[in-house]
Parts: structure tokens; sequence; C-alpha cells
């Protein structure tokens, strides 16, 4: 069980708004740490989103931004297309386990 | 053009050992961490630990210590993951990737295309 906790799943129609939380603690998120996401396409390798919070790396459309307040992150997409269907993840640091961690990951599923 | 290409299927039995490997390129293998990520069946991204191949520092998730052990070699430009006794819950996907970034937590991109183990008697 991770201590980073996603939604198990998200939906929305082509061209919505949809966001995506990573809730963790004081010990990870809460401490000020950085959060990155990912996305895995069906039977592939995950690939990097966002950086940094909030940051693109070269080639991710503006389409995907990222935010954090608090314990909490968010990814937010929108403009939803029929590719944006896949697997999401959030991964920070903890300071408890001393070690890097995943979120608990969310499909994305496109209406 | 930077990329990590790792090794092939493994079919493996309970008990026997194992060593998959990630191969680095296009840029200078020692000067970036790299690290393994395992994803069970349907399951999750778990971080497993991560190495720098300068000078083989090694950091362990709790939930890896002494489970697996990761080393590099430098020469090659090829970082590894062992198993001296494998169970069938070793049965995953593992992804190598480069990990990025100045302090913690560093981000992994790019990745390698993933290596499928499965142990089964």
């Amino acid at each position: 069980q991770s201590v980073l906790t996603q939604p198990p799943s998200v939906s929305g129609a082509p061209g919505q708004r949809v966001t995506i939380s990573c809730t963790g603690s004081s010990s990870n998120i809460g401490a000020g740490y950085d959060v990155h996401w990912y996305r895995q396409l069906p039977v592939t390798a995950p690939k990097l989103l966002i950086y940094g919070d909030n940051n693109r790396p070269s080639g991710v459309p503006d389409r995907f931004s990222g935010s954090k307040s608090g314990t909490s992150a968010s990814l937010a997409i929108t403009g939803l297309q029929a590719e944006d269907e896949a697997d999401y993840y959030c991964q920070s640091y903890d300071s408890s386990l001393s070690s890097s961690v995943f979120g608990t990951g969310t499909k994305v599923t496109v209406l | 053009e930077v990329q990590l290409v790792q090794s092939g299927v493994e079919v493996k039995k309970p008990g026997e050992s194992l060593k998959i490997s990630c191969k680095g390129s296009g840029y200078r293998f020692t000067s970036y961490w790299i690290g393994w990520v395992r994803q069970m069946p349907g399951k999750g991204l778990e971080w497993m630990g991560i190495i720098y191949p300068s000078d083989s520092d090694t950091r362990y998730s709790p939930s890896f210590q002494g489970q697996v052990t990761i080393s590099a070699d430098k020469s090659i430009s090829t970082a590894y993951l062992q198993w001296s006794s494998l169970k069938a819950s070793d049965t995953a996907m593992y992804y190598c990737a480069r990990l990025s970034g100045s302090y913690l937590p560093r981000w992994f991109d790019p990745w390698g295309q993933g290596t499928l183990v499965t142990v089964a008697s």
C-alpha cells in the first residue's frame, strides 16, 4: 500500500477536463518534496509527463498541467482525447521511508 | 538520443538465481543515477532502488532491501538487478530508468522497455 493515494479511476468525455489527485502526508508532499507525474499507455513503459510539480518535458502538450497544495498534488488534463486513455502515476519522496514512492495509480477512461 | 535497453524475457523456477541488465547509451553513464521499478501483473509501479554508476552508491526502498541486489558496470554502461533465490511473487515486469534532477525526488526519464520475469514451477 503506497503512502501516496490516487483515485482508482476517473473518466470524461472527449474535450472535457479531468483532474487526478495525489494525496500524501506531512512526510512527503506536505514536507515540500516535488511531485512528478507519469503516463503509462497499455502494454508500454511509463513516460514522464510532469516534473517538479508543474513542469512539462519537451514534447508534452500544454493540455497537461500539475499543481500542488498542502499534502496533495493534482494533474489536470484539458481537452481530453482518446489517446489520453492510460494509467497515470504520481511520484514523490517520503522522509519516513527515506525513499521515493509512487502513487497508487489512476486509470483514465475517455467516454 | 538517450536510450536504455533492457535484457529479454526470463522464465525461471523458484529458487533459481537471475540477473537482468539495463544498458545506457547516448549520454555519460557515470553522471546519472539509474533506478529500478517493479510492476506486478495488473498492479501499480513500485520504486525498488537506485545506483550511481560512478561510485556504485546504492539506495534501496525498505520493501526491497535484502530482497534484490542492484549493481553496475560503468565500463560497459550497464546496470543490473539480481536475485539469489527467486520466488513466485517475483513475477513482474521490471523497468530501469535514468534519474534526472539535482535534488530529491529525482524523476525517471527515459525508461527502458521493461524485462518480463516469470517465476513458475
